[in-house]
């Protein structure tokens, strides 16, 4: 099964437009850990945030924002004014505390930012 | 700030042939994570070490294996090369809970 779900394929926006990329995960860990990479399309995979368990504090960096809801198993990653720059596939992940020998990805939302 | 390096960035081998693939994690981190990740696809792990000892093990094929050597740096050994082995391969350095990916090694297979 799945442990984390990013269930938007491709997203395409107008440059400026704010846009939302979904993250749900399961997990029985009660300690673990969320990651939100960027790769654009030269191919790395660059860290953009992560998040404890048990600090469902909201961060918020430049254009960038996460929404961290235990109650819903949701971490949500919102860009705000948009640029072509932020075209890339984002990839939410998974690490569990007790078994945290690997880190479980999603499938990536594909983010076009169309000038 | 020291990155994880990976070498080399580009790799093309014929089909049967061999290829390493080497890491060199951040200093002072104790665990190297490799994944493979195919066109289109999310990264799937492969294998993992803790402290030079293997921890983990993913869907790596019996034809690739991978150690961690004394100086932490870490390398993937892949034989009788297939063309579904041609993919992005990322090395991941952590100090747990934070983790950093390398730039990753594209293997391509001919």
């Amino acid at each position: 099964a799945q442990k984390v779900t990013q269930a938007q394929t491709e997203i395409s926006v107008v440059e400026k437009e704010d846009v939302t990329l979904d993250c749900v995960y399961e997990t029985r860990d009660t300690t673990y850990y969320l990651f939100w990479y960027k790769q654009p399309p030269s191919g790395e995979l660059v860290f953009l945030i992560r998040r404890n368990s048990f600090d469902e504090q909201n961060e918020i960096s430049g254009r960038y924002s996460w929404n961290f809801q235990k109650s819903t198993s949701s971490f949500n990653f919102t860009i705000t004014a948009s640029q072509v720059v932020d075209s890339a596939v984002y990839f939410c992940a998974l690490s569990e505390a007790d078994t945290g020998n690997q880190f479980y990805f999603g499938t990536g939302t594909s983010l076009t930012v169309i000038p | 700030a020291a990155g994880v390096i990976q070498s080399p960035r580009h790799l093309i081998k014929e089909k049967r042939e061999t290829a390493t693939l080497k890491c060199y994690p951040i200093p002072r981190h104790d665990t190297v994570y490799w994944y493979q990740q195919g066109p289109g696809q999310d990264p799937q792990f492969l294998i993992s070490f803790y402290e030079k000892m293997q921890s983990d093990k993913g869907s790596i094929p019996d034809r690739f294996s991978a150690q961690q050597f004394s100086d932490y740096h870490s390398e993937l050994n892949m034989s009788s090369l297939e063309l579904g082995d041609s993919a992005l391969y990322f090395c991941a350095s952590s100090s747990r809970p934070e983790a950093f990916f390398g730039q990753g090694t594209r293997l391509t297979v001919v």
